[in-house]
């Protein structure tokens, strides 16, 4: 039962170099969402997509797109990398946004921009 | 001032003390959950809740609504309870979608 997953674990990017993060999940849930954990900070959401063919902008979207290929994946594509995107990104699911179930999370890809 | 507060930002205990981690909040909410995050940097789902209490083994989550303010309590510590817990509130926005505001977490660690 993997729950969701996150590719790759690690990356490391030069600035300006492009590259997409890929999240898939298997609970059949509506909503996945998108988020990047710094120190010192709390998660902070980047994009959300509530249901298969929307996404809408979170806190912190900029420097970011995002695709809802289907209903189990849900990319992240950083376009122009910049050393203010490195961080730690978490992907996570939920059966729908304002339901009673939880959020779950992939173990996160850690991101590296020099 | 962050909307969602978390106390103690670190706290260590020795093994078999009752933990109490602390979460307040300023927005209005609809529910609020309880993470934790292992040293790995994985995330996992305690509880979710919108009133009262909730208990899963040595874990307890309490909310009070009315004074925006929860507790995890961990009873009978033990070393692999030593994670950061995360707090985290959903609150609507005014277009009527929600969204979770997340505490920075309490880092614990449980000493054998």
């Amino acid at each position: 039962n993997a729950g969701v997953t996150q590719t790759p674990k690690f990356q490391v990017l030069k600035t300006g170099q492009s590259m997409t993060l890929q999240c898939a999940q298997d609970m059949n849930h509506n909503s996945m969402y998108w988020y990047r954990q710094d120190p010192g900070m709390g998660l902070r959401l980047i994009y959300y997509s509530a249901s298969e063919g929307t996404t809408d902008k979170g806190e912190v979207p900029n420097g970011y797109n995002v695709s809802r290929l289907n209903k189990r994946e849900f990319s992240l594509r950083l376009e122009s990398a910049a050393p203010s995107q490195t961080s730690v990104y978490f992907c996570a699911s939920s059966e729908w946004p304002a339901g009673i179930q939880p959020q779950h999370f992939g173990d996160g890809t850690r991101l590296s921009i020099l | 001032k962050n909307e969602v507060e978390q106390s103690p930002q670190n706290l260590t205990a020795q093994e078999g003390e009752f933990i109490t981690i602390n979460c307040s909040y300023s927005v209005g909410i609809s529910a609020l959950h309880w993470l934790q995050q292992h040293p790995g940097g994985g995330i996992v789902s305690l509880f979710m809740l919108s009133s009262g209490k909730k208990k899963h083994g040595r874990l307890i989550a309490t909310i009070n609504i009315q004074e925006k303010h929860s507790s995890l309590h961990i009873t009978a510590s033990h070393p692999r309870d030593s994670a950061v817990y995360i707090c985290a509130v959903r609150s609507r926005r005014t277009s009527g979608t929600y969204k979770y505001i997340f505490g920075t977490g309490t880092r614990l660690k449980v000493l054998a």
